[in-house]
């Protein structure tokens, strides 16, 4: 199975702050790479698909990048309605889409 | 719009059985992949099931293996998953999704969910 490690399990952060959270995945998923956005008592949403791809509707302040095992998720400028759990997401292995364990985005 | 709606969610005894359904509505349920995904309280997602858009492959986590089965019926737009021999550490809300791919180069993720429903595995 393909394993995928986020760091950090979670931050700390401010309104304005850039904000960077790394996945990284046990070996080589190519651009096989998803972001996913989750707010308490809510479904997941996809933020980001084949690792860079913005999903529509999504703000462009969310950017993602990456390719082979490791990739990041960017938040340009931090805003109220931002602070989620984050979770990486591979999609290479139909046998098993793994997730990371999630990023927990709070306020400093 | 687009829509997932979960249900047949609730409180089952260990060792008993439950089944989910999940029913689609505004795109053309027969034509995309369909995938379970749960959470246990407090923790992370787990995904669980994927079926084909025709039913014609399914694969399973292995911690669901042998017990959970994931079908779907196109006429009625419903995709199932039926949980057998049902665990404490089943207990979790059940995500549906749908599959969406990049023809060109295989790529998939899931969009939209459905909002979940709860299965708690106690006696």
């Amino acid at each position: 199975d393909i394993q995928m490690t986020q760091s950090p399990s979670s931050l700390s952060a401010s309104v304005g702050d850039r904000v960077t959270i790394t996945c990284r995945a046990s070996q080589s998923i190519s651009s096989y790479l998803n972001w996913y956005q989750q707010k308490p008592g809510k479904a997941p949403k996809l933020l980001i698909y084949a690792a860079s791809s913005l999903q529509s509707g999504v703000p462009s302040r969310f950017s993602g990048s990456g390719s082979g095992t490791d990739f990041t998720l960017t938040i340009s400028s931090l805003q109220p309605g931002d602070f989620a759990t984050y979770y990486c997401q591979q999609s290479y292995s139909a046998l098993g889409y793994t997730f990371g364990q999630g990023t927990k985005l709070e306020i400093k | 719009q687009v829509q997932l709606v979960e249900s047949g969610g609730g409180v089952v005894q260990p060792g008993r059985s439950l089944r989910l359904s999940c029913a689609a509505s505004g795109f053309t349920f027969s034509s995309y992949g369909m995938h379970w995904v749960r959470q246990a309280p407090g923790k992370g997602l787990e995904w669980v099931a994927v079926i084909w858009y025709d039913g014609s492959n399914k694969f399973y986590a292995d911690s669901v293996k042998g017990r959970f089965t994931i079908s779907r019926d196109n006429s009625k737009n419903t995709l199932y998953l039926q949980m057998n021999s049902l665990r404490a550490e089943d207990t979790a809300v059940y995500y549906c999704a749908r599959d969406t791919s990049d023809i060109l180069t295989g790529e998939n993720w899931f969009d939209p969910w459905g909002q979940g429903t709860l299965v708690t595995v106690s006696s």
